[in-house]
């Protein structure tokens, strides 16, 4: 099956740094998500990406399908970003999404 | 839109106990999964419906668990005979039935077997 690495699997940070999580994923994909699980465990969508450049706010994400990875920014960083990122992809002819280990992130005040 | 919704959000059950779990999907998704995600670790693929068709089921779904989706809305997870190796939380997510589309999850509900 196709696998996903996310890297870093730990960064911590103060607040008002950026930072920058990547996703590699070995084989061609017609979605990919970003997700943010909150302490109470919900996964809560950041980005649908399979292709291109998105914004909100703070956040970016970047995904070059061609070279199999994906890059999720973070600016300005605030202890509400504290938490597990998650990558999640689903493989061409495929129909569930396969997730990464994911990143957990730290933003000390 | 009320969103991806689960229950319990928390159950506690001794070991040898059946429990069932609820999932009300988005109510114009055809597409419903069922996920469980371990301390540590990303989420894992159990199984997913289209309609109240189950069209795929992961290894992980041992003779134990059984998923229904019976008038293609909600759907069922049970787990019988639970074992200290189900303790997890587990996800549902529904989606359109368009190959690629966007999935959303609901709050969860973590299983503790004691």
């Amino acid at each position: 099956g196709i696998q996903v690495e996310q890297s870093p699997p730990d960064l911590i940070l103060q607040e008002g740094a950026n930072s920058t999580l990547r996703c590699n994923f070995s084989d061609s994909v017609n979605n990919l998500q970003w997700f943010h699980q909150n302490p109470w465990g919900q996964l809560i969508n950041l980005f649908y990406i399979p292709s291109g450049t998105k914004q909100n706010g703070r956040l970016s994400a970047t995904t070059v399908a061609t070279e199999r990875y994906s890059l999720l920014y973070i600016s300005s960083s605030q202890t509400t970003d504290s938490g597990v990122y998650f990558c999640a992809v689903e493989r061409m002819g495929a129909q569930k999404l396969v997730f990464g280990q994911g990143t957990r992130l730290t933003i000390n005040p | 839109d009320t969103g991806v919704s689960q229950n319990p959000r928390h159950k506690i059950t001794k070991r040898g106990q059946n429990v069932t779990f609820r999932c009300d999907p988005i109510s114009e998704h055809n597409r419903l999964y069922w996920y469980r995600q371990t301390l540590g670790q990303g989420p894992e693929f159990l199984t997913y419906f289209q309609n109240e068709a189950q069209l795929e089921k992961s290894r992980l779904l041992s003779d134990r668990f059984s998923a229904e989706r019976p008038k293609g809305s909600f759907s069922t997870l049970e787990i019988q005979r639970t074992e200290q190796g189900d303790s997890a939380m587990y996800l549902c997510a529904s989606s359109l039935a368009l190959s690629g589309s966007e999935a959303f999850f609901g709050q969860g509900t973590r299983l503790t077997v004691v």
